[in-house]
């Protein structure tokens, strides 16, 4: 079965600081990777995703993705963080060895500060 | 285009009561999912339903029970709710095929006395 580790469970920052999420997965086959952000209050959105091609993925915000599949990981960066970034992120996986159902990490909780 | 809605929005019960939890999409799509979202576990599927007519058991489906009505609602049934299933739950949708990202709901915040 797959899995997904998110190493960092809580981080806060100060606003224009660098950001780096990690997320690893544990599955050795086909996989299409997401990241999600919940906003206070909000729903689940999408961020970025991948599913072939160039490994590092842009998303929405001046957020970007690496796929790297030797380490099976799929991190999440920002070079410069937003008080607005405040939010949880959830890194998931669907594999292509089963059902597709998606599997997510724990979840990240960003605070920036202003 | 409403997206994934879900009702209610909040709610309140004693232990042993019974609820339903509505979700409908107007997306046309075929997968829809329930996921229950606790602080520091992230979202555990609870139910899930690959197409009209089907359901299947997710991670932590004990004490739910799921009805597909139809290709656009999805709901959830607490027949004897207990405190375990305080929790916040989201309902969620995939358009179907392998690439595509799911769509969510506003959630339904779940208080059990």
């Amino acid at each position: 079965a797959q899995s997904v580790s998110q190493h960092n469970h809580h981080v806060i920052l100060s606003e224009a600081a660098s950001l780096e999420l990690g997320c690893n997965y544990s599955y050795g086959g086909t996989v299409n990777l997401f990241w999600y952000v919940q906003y206070p209050g909000q729903h689940l959105q999408l961020l970025l995703k991948y599913f072939s091609g160039d490994p590092l993925v842009k998303g929405i915000k001046g957020f970007e993705a690496e796929f790297i599949k030797s380490k099976f990981s799929f991190n999440l960066r920002k070079p410069s963080v937003q008080w607005s970034d405040t939010a949880e992120y959830f890194c998931a996986v669907r594999s292509s060895g089963g059902s597709y159902i998606p599997t997510f990490g724990r979840g990240t909780s960003l605070i920036v500060h202003p | 285009n409403a997206g994934v809605t879900q009702t209610p929005k909040f709610q309140v019960l004693k232990t042993g009561q019974s609820m339903t939890l509505q979700c409908a999409q107007d997306m046309n799509h075929n997968s829809m999912y329930w996921y229950r979202q606790d602080p520091g576990m992230g979202l555990r599927l609870i139910y899930y339903s690959a197409s009209e007519g089907t359901t299947d058991k997710g991670e932590v489906p004990n004490g739910y029970n799921v009805s597909r009505l139809n290709k656009r609602e999805f709901s959830l049934r607490l027949e004897s709710a207990a405190p375990s299933q305080t929790s916040v739950y989201f309902c969620a949708t995939i358009e179907g095929g392998y690439f595509n990202e799911q769509f969510f709901g506003p959630g339904t915040r779940l208080t059990v006395l």
